[in-house]
């Protein structure tokens, strides 16, 4: 079965700090990899995602991942933090050998920016 | 285009009351998916739509649960006999097909559900 593992719930750094968030995932396969952004109170946006080719993504809002199938690993970074990136980050895997489109979750990592 | 739409954005029940949300997706996607999250977890898929088929359910959805989308269009979740293990974040989202699964989707603000 699918799963994905966000290792991390609580990360505080210092705005203007390096960012990585972590992720792994179980599968069988390599699956389609999402990285979602959720302020309080709404809904998910979409901030990069893999599919296939370059395992280095660029995304929205400066934001990068890398997949790594060795480690199946998927996780996220920033050079440099902004104070308005403090929110709550998912991971999430899609099966390719379905059609449905439907997202296995992790369960977040919250993420505090100090000033 | 306005988005993912989605009321009531928070909806307040009494234990045992039934309730409906309703989402309006993207108008040109097909596709349209619900998924619920608990305080401090990630969502969980509970059921997806393409046009107005009703093709995949959890089991997470009770048969206290019915989602419908009857023109293809818009969508109702409805709770009947609610507890208080319903209360949670209804996410709605929507895609093509053609750009499903590989692309991600769209989600709305979401409905938060309390149930007291």
């Amino acid at each position: 079965a699918q799963s994905v593992t966000q290792p991390d719930i609580h990360i505080t750094v210092s705005e203007g700090a390096s960012l990585e968030l972590r992720c792994n995932y179980s599968y069988g396969a390599t699956p389609y990899l999402f990285w979602y952004v959720q302020s309080p109170g709404q809904g998910l946006q979409l901030l990069l995602k893999y599919f296939s080719g370059d395992t280095l993504v660029q995304g929205i809002k400066g934001f990068e991942a890398e997949f790594k199938r060795s480690q199946s690993s998927f996780n996220l970074r920033k050079p440099s933090v902004h104070w308005s990136d403090a929110a709550e980050y998912f991971c999430a895997v899609g099966a390719r050998s379905s059609n449905t489109g439907k997202l296995i979750f992790g369960q977040g990592t919250t993420l505090q920016v100090k000033p | 285009d306005t988005g993912v739409s989605q009321n009531p954005r928070h909806k307040i029940t009494k234990r045992g009351q039934n309730v409906t949300f309703r989402c309006d997706p993207i108008s040109e996607h097909n596709r349209l998916y619900w998924y619920r999250q608990t305080l401090g977890q990630g969502p969980e898929f509970l059921t997806y739509f393409q046009n107005e088929a009703q093709l995949e359910k959890s089991r997470l959805l009770s048969d206290r649960f019915s989602a419908e989308r009857p023109k293809g269009s818009f969508s109702t979740l409805e709770i009947q006999r609610t507890e208080q293990g319903d209360s949670a974040m209804y996410l709605c989202a929507s895609s093509d097909s053609f750009m499903a699964p590989h692309y991600g989707y769209t989600f709305g603000s979401g409905t938060r559900l309390t149930v007291v």
